[in-house]
């Protein structure tokens, strides 16, 4: 049974960095790709991208100037990166596995990030 | 960009009653592998989302059969037989078969 884990600073000031981990245990980390999905309060969910087990990336365009996802194999764990950060990024980010032909499972439990000054 | 559209985008059921959720792509996602990518997911009040159908008619693991899934090509169908009180959240559609991945508007279903 895979479980994610994740964490990182959940204050920011507009134009600082968004950092955070996700953790993954059990199952097979090379099984899956690793994705981040926000959610903006009130509203739907938005995928941010992908990182597999080699390192390769997709993004989702909007966002592609200013995220990065990077994995550390050694540690099973993920991370996201997203730039000069504005209130629009305020949102739960989830840390996801996607595995092709199942979808998105299992989910993180979700970390709220808010941008004020 | 593939475009998901989910109708109703709110829904009241009495319990015990069926459900039906709607949801259209802009784009086929009929895969040249034959899977077709089209997820359906439950998020509960104050829980991240939850996998129920892959592959648009495939319950995952532990979901209940009252939840079947249907469709092809561009049009899907969630439906719910008998709703129960512990159905109550947002439905959403997806798809995975081209970048970026998308979900629908989401639907609120409330008892």
């Amino acid at each position: 049974q895979v479980q994610l884990q994740q964490w990182g600073a959940g204050l920011l000031k507009p134009s600082e960095t968004l950092s955070l981990t996700c953790a993954v245990y059990g199952g097979s980390f090379n099984t899956y790709y690793w994705s981040w999905i926000r959610q903006s309060p009130g509203k739907g969910l938005e995928w941010i991208g992908e990182i597999n087990h080699s390192g390769g990336t997709n993004y989702t365009p909007s966002l592609k100037s200013r995220v990065s996802i990077s994995v550390d194999t050694s540690k099973n764990q993920f991370s996201l990166r997203l730039t000069s950060v504005t209130a629009a990024d305020t949102a739960v980010y989830y840390c996801v596995g996607f595995r092709w032909g199942f979808g998105f499972d299992p989910w993180g439990q979700g970390a709220l990030v808010i941008v004020s000054s | 960009d593939i475009v998901m559209t989910q109708t109703p985008l709110s829904l009241s059921v009495a319990p015990g009653q069926p459900a039906s959720i709607s949801c259209k792509s802009s784009q086929s996602l009929l895969h040249s592998d034959g899977k077709t990518c089209l997820y359906w997911y439950l998020q509960k009040p104050g829980q991240p989302p939850q996998l129920l159908i892959y592959d648009v008619s495939n319950r995952f693991s532990g979901v209940p059969d009252r939840f079947s899934g249907s469709g092809s090509g561009t049009d899907f169908t969630l439906k719910i037989s008998l709703v129960e009180a512990e159905d109550v959240g947002v439905y959403y559609c997806m798809q995975s078969i081209q970048f970026p991945y998308n979900f629908g508007q989401g639907t609120k279903l409330d008892i």
